[in-house]
């Protein structure tokens, strides 16, 4: 009865380098959503995946920041030339599926710090 | 434009007694609201969640209010345990609107 996990657990990283985060979603969860929650700020909607397809990227913050899905589990959040303002924690969280009303949850997240 | 606001960063309260957490929101197209429950370096957990065809539901020590003509609802713990310590988040979402919309969240202390 695993959870869902995520990888790093935590990321350091130099202004202008490129990350990838991991999350493995719940077996047989076919909805997959990220979220960051910035210093002092509230969870933040980035992106959510039905399957392997993304009907909602609104949250995206801007073009640096890509998502995708694989095989309808896996899914890697990347962010390119990363800015100081990127550093967050960045959840991951699943649900059987996307009515939204659906109970989400949620990984441990990725602490990422951009020096 | 924040739609879920949770205006009390903070509240103490004493082992045994009611805690009251409070959250508002904006948006009228909301129609399911949760609360989720975060410990330190841990995700969120989800707690107890109502739809707005309800004014209430109630799990154990945890009862969720919501009064729609305000855009208001509440989460009560009674009696409140050292184990409740933790942050709690109001979320959120709306008729084909599949992500939540979280509130900043409320840090709240049970005293001993």
């Amino acid at each position: 009865g695993a959870g869902v996990s995520q990888s790093p657990s935590n990321k350091v990283t130099e202004k202008g380098k490129d990350v990838e985060l991991r999350c493995d979603p719940i077996s047989g969860h076919t909805a997959l959503y990220w979220y960051r929650q910035s210093l002092g700020q509230g969870l933040e909607f980035l992106i959510y995946f039905q399957g392997n397809s993304a009907p909602d990227k609104s949250g995206l913050p801007s073009d640096r920041f890509s998502a995708e899905r694989t095989g309808g589990s896996v899914s890697t959040l990347t962010i390119q030339r990363t800015q100081q303002e990127d550093s967050a924690v960045y959840l991951c969280a699943s649900s059987p599926d996307s009515t939204g009303k659906e109970t989400q949850y949620f990984g441990p997240g990725t602490r990422l710090l951009v020096l | 434009d924040q739609q879920v606001k949770q205006n009390s960063p903070s509240l103490s309260v004493q082992e045994g007694r009611i805690s009251i957490l409070n959250c508002d929101y904006t948006n009228s197209m909301f129609d399911y609201f949760l609360w989720y429950k975060k410990y330190p370096a841990e995700g969120p957990t989800f707690l107890i969640s109502i739809s707005s065809i309800k004014d209430k539901n109630e799990d154990g020590r945890f009862t969720v209010f919501l009064n729609k003509s305000a855009k208001h609802l509440s989460l009560h713990i009674v009696p409140s345990q050292p184990g409740d310590s933790a942050v709690y988040f109001c979320a959120a979402s709306g008729f084909g609107n599949e992500k939540l919309t979280f509130g900043t969240g409320t840090r709240l202390t049970i005293i001993p």
